[in-house]
């Protein structure tokens, strides 16, 4: 299993431009999630998924859009970049039962907007 | 409504000292409770989690945590620090239906030769 991977794993974007972060899972986990890791705020949700066709906001939605339309994927879409958005993203899946409630993560996407 | 202070964003501890990174947790239901770890540039990784069984959790690396409902507390503790334990540290509290995790600010261990 390859777990959480992301891509890309560094960007550089400027003031408007768009872009998706995107994010794999290949344990068939129902529940993903993104956050941002700023520092000194640790990890904040931004927006996560139940499974696939149902999404949600979490503590720092504005600015990201997500879909779900597979199980495997959970793309991050950013529409127009603000330098407030420069930070590292982190993708997160987990499955009931394997081993319950125990979140894996990604290896991040830095992100900088000039 | 769930959060979690972790008090200390800087510990700084010799090799072989006592590790005790201090969590405290608010929430309006029964909380799961984590500790997770991230080395510079990785992802996080997790040390442990409570999920109403044995108050006292143990972890990996030796680490381990004990739930304390009275404090609203987790602290994590280590007996002997090593070298190798200098990173930073995230608490976390979710809810049964583990939807949403919400992470503490951080403390990053220093471990001093």
């Amino acid at each position: 299993n390859a777990g959480v991977t992301q891509t890309p794993k560094f960007q550089v974007l400027k003031t408007g431009q768009s872009m998706t972060l995107q994010c794999a899972q290949d344990m068939n986990h129902e529940y993903m999630s993104w956050y941002r890791q700023d520092p000194g705020m640790g990890l904040r949700l931004i927006h996560y998924s139940v499974g696939a066709g149902i999404t949600d906001q979490g503590e720092v939605p504005n600015g990201y859009n997500v879909s779900r339309s597979t199980t495997e994927d959970f793309p991050l879409r950013l529409l127009s970049a603000a330098p407030s958005q420069t930070s590292v993203y982190f993708c997160a899946s987990l499955g009931r039962g394997d081993p319950k409630e125990t979140q894996y993560f990604g290896p991040g996407t830095r992100l900088l907007v000039l | 409504a769930q959060s979690v202070t972790q008090l200390g964003s800087h510990v700084s501890v010799s090799e072989g000292a006592l590790v005790l990174l201090r969590c405290n947790y608010s929430s309006s239901v029964p909380p799961y409770l984590f500790w997770y770890v991230q080395y510079p540039n990785q992802g996080l990784q997790l040390l442990l989690k409570y999920t109403s069984a044995a108050t006292l959790v143990k972890g990996i690396n030796g680490f381990e945590a004990e739930f304390k409902k009275s404090e609203t507390s987790f602290h994590l503790t280590k007996p002997s620090a090593h070298m190798s334990d200098a990173a930073e540290y995230f608490c976390a509290v979710s809810g049964v239906n583990f939807n949403k995790f919400y992470f503490g600010s951080g403390t990053k261990l220093n471990v001093k030769p």
